[in-house]
């Protein structure tokens, strides 16, 4: 049972439009969320979070948006250039202190 | 430069053969961890450590095995590899715990045979 879901396998985006990637969670007691960006062939790396005490997060083209009763995270990225093209992973945190859960990914193209 | 390495970073394997995949960080973390990445799964922890001879597991332990003897190493262990296990591992860091941002290495492809 994904405890985190990515329900976009995939998503194409005309350069300088928004981007906007979802991710949905069924645990109540997660309290801290990420976001992290892979690239083929090198590890994630971090983009932004956003604690459960906050319902944004804004840091230059990349905002993350929390809304807590819905479960619900999303990532805006405005405006979207070619070389955000990469796979996007929500994660969350939370019930078991050290423990991260990720979703399936979402494959970002933005195309010029 | 602060970075998260792994060794190796593609290995082909056969079923039964013990393997080591190690992981190294430069920048002082306490906490480390192994993920494995499959297709329509995201990343799955595999065992994590918040310090020296402290690990537990993750999500997906089954099949492996970690050691943390000193804080900058934290190898995974496969004593018996098994075509499931073929997959794409990552190792990261930080500095206390998961609810900072963790640092991957690039990743080691593993294949099973």
């Amino acid at each position: 049972d994904q405890q985190v879901k990515q329900n976009s396998p995939s998503l194409s985006v005309q350069e300088g439009r928004i981007s906007i990637l979802n991710c949905d969670y069924t645990n109540s007691m997660f309290d801290y969320f990420l976001w992290y960006k892979k690239y083929p062939a090198e590890g994630p790396t971090f983009l932004i979070s956003i604690s459960s005490i906050k319902d944004k997060n804004e840091d230059g083209r990349f905002t993350v948006f929390l809304n807590k009763s819905a479960k619900h995270l999303s990532l805006h990225i405005v405006p979207s250039q070619p070389g955000d093209s990469a796979v996007y992973f929500c994660a969350a945190s939370g019930e078991y202190g050290n423990k991260l859960v990720f979703g399936a990914g979402t494959i970002l193209r933005v195309k010029s | 430069e602060a970075q998260v390495t792994q060794n190796p970073r593609y290995l082909i394997t056969v079923t039964g053969k013990k393997l080591t995949v190690t992981c190294s960080q430069n920048m002082n973390h306490e906490y480390m961890s192994w993920y494995r990445q499959d297709p329509g799964l995201g990343l799955r922890q595999i065992y994590y450590s918040m310090n020296v001879e402290v690990t537990d597991k993750g999500d997906v332990p089954e099949g492996y095995k970690v050691s943390r003897k000193e804080k900058r190493n934290f190898p995974l262990i496969l004593e018996s590899p098994s075509p499931n296990q073929t997959s794409l591992y990552f190792c990261a860091s930080n500095p206390t715990g998961v609810g900072e941002t963790q640092y991957f290495g690039p990743g080691t492809r593993l294949l099973v045979l």
